[in-house]
Parts: structure tokens; C-alpha cells; sequence
């Protein structure tokens, strides 16, 4: 069973450069949440798509964007990058079945966002 | 106030003890309650979850929930070495929408 996976692993990137960052879900997950993790600090829920659609949206701006696609892959996009999108870019995936009122979320290895 | 607080620690414990890790959430309205595991530099790794006040036990671990003071722990039991890592507590709510909102987390050190 293939847990969560993102690529790539490592980005170098220069401050006002666009970036795309991919994530694939759990086997059977259809939930795709996107979190940023900077030093020290717990990860920041950046948005979260379910059924290809943006459901919910944390704190960020309008330069992240995301998309999914119909196998429930998804991409994270953040364009006029910044020194401090500088951090561990999270990818979770979960299945919340109906009735349930829990989200049990499991994480991928996440992409280090480095912006000179 | 943040939503969800955490001790940053480190907490440091000798082998074999117990580790107690704190959480207190803002949102009343929270309905489940998750630990997550985060050795350094790589991502989060899932330990329980609990959604029902009281006591949840899985091996060495227990999690305890009392809704009414807003307030979550972990309990580690035998404490070993490779228990070190950072601990997150993370908070579910949904109402209307669904939102999980991270602490900043403990970090235990065990030491042999």
C-alpha cells in the first residue's frame, strides 16, 4: 500500500521565481491537504481540495494556488516567491467517510523550499 | 491566544520514564484530537488519535482528553531513546467546513 508521496524531495529556488510542488495520496485517500512547515514551528494549513475543488483555505496569499486532478493527485504552486516561503512544504492526505467527524491525516515526506 | 499550545520544551526524561506531553486548544467547538510524531527533518508521523473525553491506550502510549478544560495529553510509558523527536498536537473542527490547526510542538529528548 503506497503511503503519500511528493516531488520533488529538495528546491532551490531565487526570490520572484514560480514554483510547483506534487503530491500523490495515500492508496484510497481522495482529501489532499497542503501545509507549510517552517523552522521550529508546527505546519501551517495552507488549503486543503477535495473532489478537484479548493475547500478550504488557510491564512496565505493569494500566490499559492493548487489544483487536483481527477486520480486525486495535486500540485501546490506559489509564484513570486519569497525569502520567507523558505520551508518544508507538507502534503497530507485523508478520507473522511461520511458520518465520520474525524479527519485522520497521514503526511507525506514533504518538499524543502529553499529561496535565495 | 493560539489556538493550539504547546510547552516548546525540550522536555528531557531519563530512559524508562514516563513522558508527559501538554495541549490545551481554543476552539470549544474541536472535535478530535491527534498526535503526531516529527523526528528532524522529516515529515509527521501519526501516533493516536482520540475524540472522546477520557483515556485512549495504544503500547506505550496514552492519550488523554478532558473537553471541559480544553485539554489534551500525551503519556509515553518506558520512555526510550529513540522517543526523541518533537511531538505535535493537532486539532480537528468541523463546522461547516473542516479546519486541522498544528501546535508548535514539545520537544522530548530521552536520555540513556
Amino acid at each position: 500500500d503506497a503511503g503519500v508521496t511528493q516531488s520533488p524531495t529538495h528546491l532551490i529556488k531565487t526570490r520572484g521565481q514560480q514554483v510547483t510542488l506534487r503530491c500523490s495520496p495515500k492508496s484510497g485517500h481522495d482529501t489532499v491537504s497542503w501545509y507549510q512547515q517552517a523552522l521550529g514551528q508546527g505546519p501551517q494549513f495552507i488549503f486543503q481540495y477535495y473532489e478537484e475543488e479548493e475547500r478550504q483555505r488557510g491564512n496565505f496569499p493569494d500566490r499559492f494556488s493548487g489544483h487536483q486532478f481527477p486520480n486525486y493527485s495535486s500540485e501546490l504552486n506559489v509564484n513570486a516567491l519569497l525569502l520567507g516561503d523558505s520551508a518544508l512544504y507538507l502534503c497530507a492526505s485523508s478520507l473522511v467517510p461520511a458520518g465520520v467527524s474525524y479527519n485522520e491525516q497521514f503526511f507525506g515526506p514533504g518538499t524543502r523550499l529553499t529561496v535565495l | 491566544q493560539k489556538e493550539v499550545e504547546q510547552n516548546s520544551g525540550p522536555l528531557s526524561v531519563p530512559e524508562g520514564a514516563i513522558a508527559s506531553l501538554n495541549c490545551t486548544y481554543s476552539d470549544r467547538g474541536s472535535q478530535s484530537f491527534f498526535w503526531y510524531r516529527q523526528y528532524s527533518g522529516k515529515s509527521p508521523e501519526l501516533i493516536m488519535f482520540i475524540y472522546s473525553n477520557g483515556d485512549k491506550e495504544d503500547g506505550r502510549f496514552t492519550a488523554q482528553l478532558n473537553k471541559a478544560s480544553q485539554y489534551v495529553s500525551l503519556l509515553i510509558r518506558d520512555s526510550q531513546p529513540s522517543d526523541s523527536a518533537t511531538y505535535l498536537c493537532a486539532v480537528f473542527y468541523s463546522g461547516g467546513y473542516q479546519k486541522v490547526t498544528f501546535g508548535t510542538g514539545t520537544k522530548l529528548q530521552v536520555i540513556p
